[in-house]
């Protein structure tokens, strides 16, 4: 089975903190996935990784970075935190692009 | 305008009764893959069906059932026999091959009282 692991199922955290968010996969998967959900929008996409070091941007970049230094970890950094990004951030990986596997997601709010 | 559109927000139904998520798509690709999640009180999104654009086949997994029809750019999601279990947040997805990327829609919560 594949596993997708993130580092926190709850976060809280201050405005202007800089914020880590971990994503571990253990299937040698090349594509991660950075998604935030909120209610009524579904899931966008915030970045992407299709190799180690290689990134694009989603719908939604602005205010995120992102960092894939080993295949199995791919790290979404918000730089300086607001409170328009509480909201719950989803992990994915895949082998192919479009048959994504998903983690528990974590609950970020920034007060 | 929006790729993806469950213009349904919320359903709430008692146990045992029939319900139907509408998922409606748009897309110019003619090689596309539709997909229906599941995501359960836990947050995990659980993989429930993927279609691709050539096979207009419906499919029926023991309660649940999907419609597909191209004509009207929609992949309907029912579930008969309604379970307090099917309780969730359900999402409909378009992948499309020349964007390279799932598009979901809004979601739809579904509640199922016993």
């Amino acid at each position: 089975d594949v596993k997708v692991t993130q580092s926190s199922r709850y976060l809280v955290k201050r405005t202007g903190e800089k914020v880590f968010l971990e994503c571990v996969q253990d299937m040698d998967h090349e594509n991660m996935f950075w998604y935030r959900q909120d209610p009524g929008l579904g899931l966008r996409l915030i970045y992407f990784s299709y190799d180690v070091k290689m990134k694009e941007k989603g719908d939604i970049p602005e205010g995120y970075s992102v960092s894939r230094e080993k295949k199995e970890r791919f790290s979404l950094i918000l730089e300086s935190a607001s409170t328009n990004q509480t909201s719950m951030y989803l992990c994915a990986s895949s082998g192919t692009v479009y048959e994504q596997y998903f983690g528990p997601g974590t609950r970020l709010t920034v007060t | 305008a929006q790729k993806v559109t469950q213009a349904q927000t919320e359903i709430s139904v008692v146990e045992k009764e029939d319900v139907t998520l509408d998922c409606v798509y748009e897309t110019r690709d003619t090689t596309y893959y539709l997909f229906w999640y599941k995501q359960p009180p836990s947050g995990e999104l659980v993989f429930l069906i993927r279609r691709n654009s050539f096979d207009e086949q419906n499919e029926i997994s023991g309660r649940y059932s999907w419609n597909f029809q191209k004509s009207t750019s929609s992949f309907n999601f029912t579930i008969t026999a309604s379970q307090v279990v099917d309780s969730a947040v359900y999402f409909c997805a378009l992948f499309e091959a020349a964007g390279n990327k799932l598009t979901f829609g809004g979601g739809t919560r579904v509640l199922v009282k016993p």
